[in-house]
């Protein structure tokens, strides 16, 4: 089956600089790569997703990029506030099912 | 609310005892999945529901684990005779037919078995 490896497990930054989370997976049939952010006492919550036909996509200040042939991928966060804080997962999704990484908690110091 | 709905969100049990949970789905959401996420990890695949047909479930779920979504809309969890090691958050995520990529998960079920 497939593998989710997630780098960091904490990460502490200051409001206002980027923070940087990478994932790599070991099965080449995943094919779509989602990313979940979740707060304390809550269900994980999408918050950007990629296929596995595009390198990079953006949505305000959340980036998430692809590099297919080394089979990893990132979420950026640039400009971060203290509302960032919380756990963030990446997945891959080589089928029907969902393969998740072990987390990112992630800290924004005001 | 339209999201997605689970209850109870917390439940205490003695080991040895039976316990149901039940998802919600978000309306018109054919596909729906059982995940468990321990402390400190990811959600781990449980099972997995098209409508009303469980098409897949994960080779660590025990025989101990039953699921149901007898009529395509709400689903139901069961353990039976729990152990301490089943001491874990529930997740229930639904999935729109034709974004089958997309989840969107529910609050979760706390159970703790002492």
């Amino acid at each position: 089956g497939e593998n989710v490896e997630q780098h960091p497990s904490t990460l502490s930054v200051q409001e206002g600089d980027s923070a940087v989370i990478k994932c790599t997976y070991s099965d080449s049939a995943s094919n779509y790569f989602p990313w979940y952010k979740q707060e304390l006492g809550k269900g994980p919550q999408l918050i950007i997703d990629i296929r596995s036909n595009v390198g990079e996509k953006k949505d305000q200040r959340i980036a998430v990029t692809l590099n297919k042939t080394a089979k990893h991928f990132s979420l950026h966060i640039t400009e971060t506030q203290p509302e960032d804080s919380a756990v963030y997962f990446c997945a891959a999704r080589p089928g029907n099912q969902f393969y998740f990484g072990t987390g990112t908690s992630l800290t924004v110091i005001p | 609310d339209t999201g997605v709905s689970q209850d109870p969100r917390h439940k205490i049990t003695k080991r040895g005892q039976n316990v149901t949970f039940r998802c919600d789905p978000i309306s018109e959401h054919n596909r729906l999945y059982w995940y468990r996420q321990t402390l400190g990890q990811g959600p781990e695949f449980l099972t997995y529901f098209q409508n009303e047909a469980q098409l897949e479930k994960s080779r660590l779920l025990s025989d101990r684990f039953s699921a149901e979504r007898p009529k395509g809309s709400f689903s139901t969890l069961e353990i039976q005779r729990t152990e301490q090691g089943d001491s874990a958050m529930y997740l229930c995520a639904s999935t729109p037919s034709g974004r089958l990529y997309e989840q969107y998960f529910g609050p979760g079920t706390r159970l703790t078995v002492t």
